[in-house]
């Protein structure tokens, strides 16, 4: 089936710990992104990537860090510099217009212990 | 700024009854407005999507119309089922940029 697979879809990591989420599409969507979902608040952009080998700071990037090696892979990680990781995160993909709709993993519910 | 504001916050209705979201929104330029619903911990999935020239579109029990003067939309729902309990989100992208602007949600919980 086409679409795009986030995992784990739990996790729980230490303080001081680097954690990666995964995030794979199939779709051959051009741009990935990955966005920051907290109770009570709207979806918050953390990276996005256009292209392989590029990639942008959206509006909450500091503590976190991507690469995009390969069209279909998109990974997030959360780093010790990050000061409250614990949310929701959700990946989406899209053509890479903005006429095009994005399409959303099913989120990885990360929980600092 | 681009903003999008959504009302109310939350929601609550009896099964079978009819409900309306509202949205506003600031961004410019235009280009589309999609309305999401998202369950409880998953991840969020396009309702309707409209463009500049579109009053009105629906999907199945969900319609959605779309006043690009007054920079308002709304997302009715028909015969409100139980499964209809989730986040309805309202995004809206602007010509210029690959980043859409989101809602932040307006959370319906349907009772029996």
């Amino acid at each position: 089936d086409g679409g795009i697979t986030q995992s784990p879809k739990y996790l729980f990591r230490k303080e001081g710990q680097n954690v990666t989420l995964s995030c794979e599409q199939n779709l051959n969507h051009d741009a990935m992104y990955w966005y920051r979902q907290d109770p009570g608040q709207g979806l918050r952009l953390i990276y996005y990537s256009q292209i392989v080998n590029d990639f942008q700071k959206g509006d909450i990037a500091e503590g976190y860090s991507v690469s995009r090696e390969k069209k279909e892979s998109f990974p997030l990680t959360v780093t010790s510099a990050q000061k409250n990781p614990t949310a929701f995160y959700l990946c989406a993909s899209s053509l890479g217009t903005s006429n095009t709709e994005a399409f959303f993993g099913q989120g990885t519910r990360l929980t600092v212990v | 700024k681009n903003q999008v504001e959504q009302s109310p916050q939350s929601l609550i209705i009896l099964e079978g009854k009819n409900c309306t979201l509202q949205c506003n929104y600031t961004v410019s330029p235009f280009s589309n407005l999609r309305w999401y619903k998202q369950d409880t911990g998953r991840g969020p999935v396009s309702l309707t999507i409209m463009t500049f020239s579109e009053n009105t579109k629906s999907n199945g029990r969900y319609t959605a119309t779309l006043d690009a003067d007054t920079k308002q939309s709304s997302l009715h729902i028909t015969a409100s089922q139980l499964s209809d309990s989730a986040s309805y989100i309202c995004v809206v992208s602007s010509g210029g940029s690959y980043i859409p602007t989101f809602g932040r949600g307006t959370s319906l919980i349907v009772h029996p």
